[in-house]
């Protein structure tokens, strides 16, 4: 069984400029959680999204958003970089909908804004 | 809102002693309490859980964790450390409550260094 597939790995990026993350889970999981991880901050969610609906937000501007499709599959886009933004994004996929199930994590997505 | 402090920013232990990795948490209710593994430059991996039940929850390459709800702990151990255990190592939290929706929360992460 494939595991959680983020594209791209690696990404360099101005600031002021846009980005979009994608993240394919595994398959038959339907909850994609998204992270932010920085060294200073550390592991920080940003949003999960379960059948398509975004059912919980962290505490970031609106800048990040997010989506998710009819397979399941999710991408994640943040407007107007900025230097801070800098960091590995990760995203996970869970099989149920419940918060008693594991995440399964992807390899994420390095991306630095210069 | 929810926290997870991991107290020790690295512990080192020597190859074939037991490790002690400790993380507490602070919830509303009861919890759903997780470890993960990070090697460099790689996501996380899932060591093990525990959602209810007994104490002791085994998992992954003979990791261990013992919840303990008075102390509000959640320690992860090995009877015999590998230097190959050598990671960067994450507890995170979630509440019962919320239906799956809230998202983990992450302690700051311990660096276990296993020494030969």
């Amino acid at each position: 069984k494939a595991g959680v597939t983020q594209t791209p790995r690696y990404l360099i990026k101005t600031r002021g400029q846009q980005v979009t993350l994608s993240c394919s889970p595994i398959s038959g999981h339907r909850s994609v959680s998204w992270y932010q991880q920085t060294p200073g901050q550390g592991l920080q969610f940003l949003f999960e999204y379960f059948s398509e609906t975004q059912r919980n937000k962290g505490n970031f501007p609106g800048r990040f958003s997010g989506r998710q499709f009819s397979n399941s599959r999710s991408e994640m886009n943040v407007s107007t970089l900025e230097l801070g933004d800098s960091a590995l994004y990760l995203c996970a996929s869970s099989s149920g909908g419940w918060g008693n199930t594991e995440a399964f994590f992807g390899q994420g997505t390095r991306l630095t804004v210069v | 809102a929810q926290s997870v402090a991991q107290p020790e920013d690295q512990v080192n232990v020597a190859e074939g002693n037991p490790l002690t990795v400790k993380c507490t948490y602070s919830v509303s209710g009861n919890p759903y309490l997780f470890w993960y593994v990070q090697y460099p430059n790689r996501g996380l991996q899932f060591l093990l859980k525990y959602i209810t039940g007994d104490n002791l929850v085994k998992g992954s390459y003979g990791f261990e964790a013992e919840f303990n709800k008075s102390q509000t702990s959640f320690h992860l151990k090995k009877p015999s450390a590998l230097v190959s255990d050598s990671a960067l190592y994450f507890c995170a939290v979630r509440a019962t409550t919320g239906g799956g929706a809230d998202g983990l929360t992450f302690g700051k992460g311990t660096h276990l260094i296993i020494q030969p």
